[in-house]
């Protein structure tokens, strides 16, 4: 079975201009999150999408949006980028929609904004 | 509020000795406790989890426990091997489960 997979691998982009990160989960999987996780910190939670609706927000800008398609791959956007949103982009796959399943993460976006 | 806090932030042990890793959460919802570890570079990955309903989980040298009345869990590592040394993460969903808090981390080394 295939994995979490996530594109593109690394992207460098400029302030101010917009950022697209694509996720596919597990097959079978409805469930997609959006993690930030900044060199030596853990992942911090961005969005929780479950059968094409928005469940969970973390605690970012109106910048960051998301969202979820019938087969349930997901897009993260972030407008206006600034230097703070430098950082690794994970996305993570659960069959269902709350916490108590587990998780699995992809390998990850590494964005570089300069 | 939702918080989870791990400790130590870094831990070196001697290859074969036991390391523990601590994390405390706040929500008392909380009903689902998995363990990440996640080698440099690479993305985290689930080692171990636990659920409410049970006190103490083992997977061969690793094993995890809960105190659902503290409000803590443990990872611990037994017989340490050099392939141990990464970063662990502690983790627990929020009220709904919608939002999973991690923990900082934990740098293990072990040391051959």
């Amino acid at each position: 079975d295939a994995g979490v997979t996530q594109s593109p691998t690394h992207l460098i982009k400029t302030r101010g201009q917009h950022v697209t990160l694509r996720c596919s989960p597990i097959s079978g999987h409805k469930s997609v999150s959006w993690y930030q996780q900044v060199l030596g910190q853990g992942p911090q939670f961005i969005f929780q999408y479950y059968e094409k609706e928005e469940r969970g927000r973390g605690n970012f800008p109106d910048r960051f949006s998301a969202r979820q398609f019938p087969n349930y791959s997901s897009e993260l956007n972030v407008n206006a980028l600034l230097l703070g949103d430098s950082a690794l982009y994970l996305c993570a796959s659960s069959l269902e929609g709350w916490g108590t399943y587990e998780q699995y993460f992809g390998p990850g976006t590494r964005l570089t904004v300069t | 509020g939702e918080n989870v806090e791990q400790h130590p932030s870094t831990l070196s042990v001697q290859e074969g000795d036991s390391a523990v890793i601590k994390c405390t959460y706040s929500d008392s919802a909380s009903n689902y406790f998995p363990w990440y570890k996640q080698e440099l570079g690479k993305r985290p990955q689930l080692i171990i989890d636990i659920r409410s309903n049970v006190g103490e989980k083992k997977d061969q040298r690793i094993a995890v426990t809960l105190n659902k009345t503290a409000k803590h869990f443990s990872l611990h590592i037994t017989e340490t091997q050099p392939e141990d040394s990464a970063v662990y993460f502690c983790a627990a969903p929020n009220t709904g489960g919608f939002k999973t808090i991690f923990g900082a981390g934990t740098r293990l080394f072990v040391k051959a």
